[in-house]
C-alpha cells in the first residue's frame, strides 16, 4: 500500500508565528504533491503543488520537498486564525500508465489551529 | 473557474434504500472521483473514472457502484444503504493532461461541497 503520513495534530500556533505542517510518503516514484486546506464543513482546496526538490512560494506559503527523504512540507508564515483548518497533503504515484486516471494519495490531514 | 457541483448537500435515507449521488463538472474534465471522509480515517477513494462508461475500483468499493454515460456526470449508488454508510461524500474532478505543460504529473483534482448522507 503506498502511503501519505501525516500527523494528525492539532498543530497549535499563536497569530503571527510560522506553522510547520510535514508529510512523508512511501512511494519513492511519486511524481508530485499538492498541499489542499479543508475548513470545517466543507471540501478540500487546492493552496499549492510541488514537483521538484527544494522550495516553492506562494505568498505566506512555501512547500518543500525532499524526494532523497521523502518528505514534503508546507510552511505558513505569519499565520492567522484563519487559516486554521485541516490541511492535507497528497501525492500523485508514478505509474506505467501515465494518467491512471489521475488518482492522489491522500494523508489523514493535520489539523492546524491558530490562536490569537 | 472549475465548478463541480454534487446534487445534494444533506441526505437522510433509511436502511436498505437505494441512494443515487450526482455529480457534475462544467471544465470538460477526463477524471473524475467519489471519495468518502470519515473523522480519523481521512479521504478513501471508492470509484474513479478516467473516461465515458470507463470506471475502477477504488481503496473501498465494496457497497457502491457507478454510472458514468456522459463527460461531465459522475453517479456514486448505494444499492442498499446501510447505516455503516453514513458520512460525507466528496466528488472530485481532474484534467488528463495539463493542456499547457502538456504533463499529466501537475493536475490537482478540484472537489465540489460535498453530500452530508446519513442512512438510519
Amino acid at each position: 500500500q503506498k502511503e501519505v503520513e501525516q500527523n494528525s495534530g492539532p498543530l497549535s500556533v499563536p497569530e503571527g508565528a510560522i506553522a510547520s505542517l510535514n508529510c512523508t510518503y512511501s512511494d519513492r516514484g511519486s511524481q508530485s504533491f499538492f498541499w489542499y486546506r479543508q475548513y470545517s464543513g466543507k471540501s478540500p482546496e487546492l493552496i499549492m503543488f510541488i514537483y521538484s526538490n527544494g522550495d516553492k512560494e506562494d505568498g505566506r506559503f512555501t512547500a518543500q520537498l525532499n524526494k532523497a527523504s521523502q518528505y514534503v512540507s508546507l510552511l505558513i508564515r505569519d499565520s492567522q486564525p484563519s487559516d486554521s483548518a485541516t490541511y492535507l497533503c497528497a501525492a500523485r504515484p508514478y505509474s506505467m500508465i501515465y494518467n491512471q486516471g489521475g488518482k492522489l494519495i491522500f494523508g489523514q490531514g493535520t489539523e492546524l489551529s491558530v490562536k490569537p | 473557474d472549475v465548478k463541480v457541483t454534487q446534487s445534494s448537500r444533506y441526505l437522510v435515507k433509511r436502511t436498505g434504500e437505494k441512494v443515487f449521488l450526482e455529480c457534475v463538472q462544467d471544465m470538460d474534465h477526463e477524471n473524475m472521483f467519489w471519495y468518502r471522509q470519515d473523522p480519523g480515517l481521512g479521504l478513501r477513494l471508492i470509484y474513479f473514472s478516467y473516461d465515458v462508461k470507463m470506471k475502477e475500483k477504488g481503496d473501498i468499493p465494496e457497497g457502491y457502484s457507478v454510472s458514468r454515460e456522459k463527460k461531465e456526470r459522475f453517479s456514486l449508488i448505494l444499492e442498499s444503504a446501510s447505516t455503516n454508510q453514513t458520512s460525507m461524500y466528496l466528488c472530485a474532478s481532474s484534467l488528463d493532461i495539463d493542456r499547457e505543460r502538456l504533463n499529466w504529473a501537475y493536475n490537482e483534482q478540484f472537489f465540489g461541497p460535498g453530500t452530508r448522507l446519513t442512512v438510519l
